[in-house]
């Protein structure tokens, strides 16, 4: 079965720094997606940023990038410069197309909170 | 540009009583549609997918059935809900499968 994992169910960070999310999945496939989506107090999933897992480059969105290791099958989140309204749950989302008939599979999801 | 939008909201609905859930989408043809369950502070469960009118593929057994009568329409019902039943419902679209997800702004339903 496919499975995620989200080590951090809670993390917090000052305004401004730096903070990084992590994620790891498990998957014999080549070729597939991967998402981070934020789900703040309002409750809808919204995408933050998407990588492709056969390019070696690593993915960014404004003050958002990603870190993916392949062959570790890790896929952790940066956000630099962090604001109020960055504040939500964030879910990692391999999409695998042999986890659940190539549905994505999401992880725990992990709590973050913006201090100001 | 293509929009979901799926209601009612907000549910609060007796133990026995019936349930259904409304999604649509607009802007595209043939969507992949799916409704997930999230439990209080959980992630997200796959409850149903579909591929096409009439075609519903179920992630868990359980107490819910979903049916897309249209190509745009998917809808999320029960005949006796279950205390177990409550929760964020939250209805998707995707163009293709293993693919990016857009989301509803979700319904709480609240089984008292």
């Amino acid at each position: 079965a496919q499975t995620v994992t989200q080590s951090q169910p809670e993390m917090s960070v000052q305004e401004a720094e730096t903070v990084t999310l992590s994620c790891t999945y498990d998957t014999s496939e080549n070729n597939y997606y991967l998402f981070w989506y934020k789900q703040p107090p309002s409750r809808q999933m919204i995408l933050v940023i998407r990588q492709e897992a056969y390019k070696q480059q690593n993915a960014t969105e404004n003050r958002f990038s990603v870190n993916f290791q392949k062959a570790a099958k890790s896929f952790s989140l940066k956000i630099s410069d962090s604001q109020l309204g960055d504040t939500a749950m964030y879910f990692c989302a391999p999409g695998t197309y042999g986890g659940s008939q190539g549905n994505l599979i999401f992880g725990k999801g992990t709590k973050l909170s913006v201090k100001p | 540009s293509q929009t979901i939008h799926q209601w009612p909201a907000t549910l609060v609905q007796p133990v026995g009583s019936p349930l259904s859930l409304e999604c649509t989408v607009e802007g595209t043809s043939n969507p992949n549609l799916y409704w997930y369950r999230q439990a209080a502070g959980r992630g997200l469960q796959l409850l149903f997918y579909s591929v096409g009118i009439g075609q519903i593929s179920s992630e868990v057994p359980q107490n819910l059935s979903a049916s897309r009568p249209q190509d745009r329409q998917f809808i999320l019902s029960s005949k006796k809900l279950l205390l177990s039943d409550s929760g964020f419902y939250l209805c998707a679209w995707s163009r293709r499968r293993a693919g990016e997800l857009f989301f509803g702004e979700g319904s709480r339903l609240t089984v008292l």
